[in-house]
């Protein structure tokens, strides 16, 4: 079936960098562009970014742009989206999707505390 | 950016009551609305979308209306497990989403 696999929990220190991975099977990995969206503690929906996994493309949110990377590894069907320069409220879980809204990662949990 | 206004933020309702929850577009964005929910410590999940395509597997008592900047989610008959925040998102560009609507059974 159709699945995007993520990465485990993180925890970080203020200033460190975080890479979360994504792995999608059951489809052409290629064929969809993959979103970014987080979610801080008790708050909403705040998409990040997307990459088009087969030119490799990539589109931020203007808040995120200069901090937040998102790279693709096509030969293992993975989206990565790293986030530099940490700060306490960065704390959030990452979610990975696709763009057909179907399917979603089942969230990383990043920690940032000194 | 553009933004999406839902109403209202919480509301709780009987089992077997109609709810009905709106959500409003900064500007036009056609049909390109989208519902979830998202129960706690789970990633959401698409109920509706293009506004008012049910999504695969969902119930039929969840349904979407509307068009260019007004739009609504309606489920026509609460259940108990309809407990849950509800989102709405535009696709139109890029991404945004509403600020949730949280549902609780009386």
């Amino acid at each position: 079936q159709v699945q995007l696999v993520q990465s485990g929990a993180e925890v970080k220190k203020p200033g460190a960098s975080v890479k979360v991975s994504c792995k999608a099977s059951g489809y052409t990995f290629s064929e969809n562009y993959m979103h970014w969206v987080r979610q801080a503690p008790g708050q909403g929906l705040e998409w990040m970014a997307w990459i088009d996994p087969d030119s490799g493309g990539t589109y931020y949110a203007q808040q995120f742009q200069g901090r937040v990377t998102v790279t693709r590894d096509t030969s293992i069907s993975t989206a990565y989206m790293e986030v530099s320069r940490l700060k306490s409220d960065d704390t959030a879980v990452y979610y990975c999707a696709r763009d057909l809204l179907d399917v979603w990662g089942q969230g990383t949990t990043v920690t940032v505390s000194s | 950016d553009i933004q999406m206004t839902q109403s209202p933020s919480s509301l709780s309702a009987s089992v077997g009551d109609r709810v009905t929850i709106t959500c409003r577009a900064g500007q036009d964005i056609s049909t390109y609305l989208n519902w979830y929910q998202q129960k706690p410590g789970r990633a959401p999940k698409l109920l509706i979308y293009s506004a008012s395509s049910l999504q695969s597997g969902v119930p039929s008592r969840f349904s979407g209306r509307g068009s260019g900047t007004d739009f609504t989610l309606t489920i026509s008959s609460l259940q108990p497990e309809d407990s849950a925040t509800y989102y709405c998102q535009q696709s139109y560009r890029t991404w945004t989403f509403g600020q949730g609507t949280k549902v609780e059974i009386k």
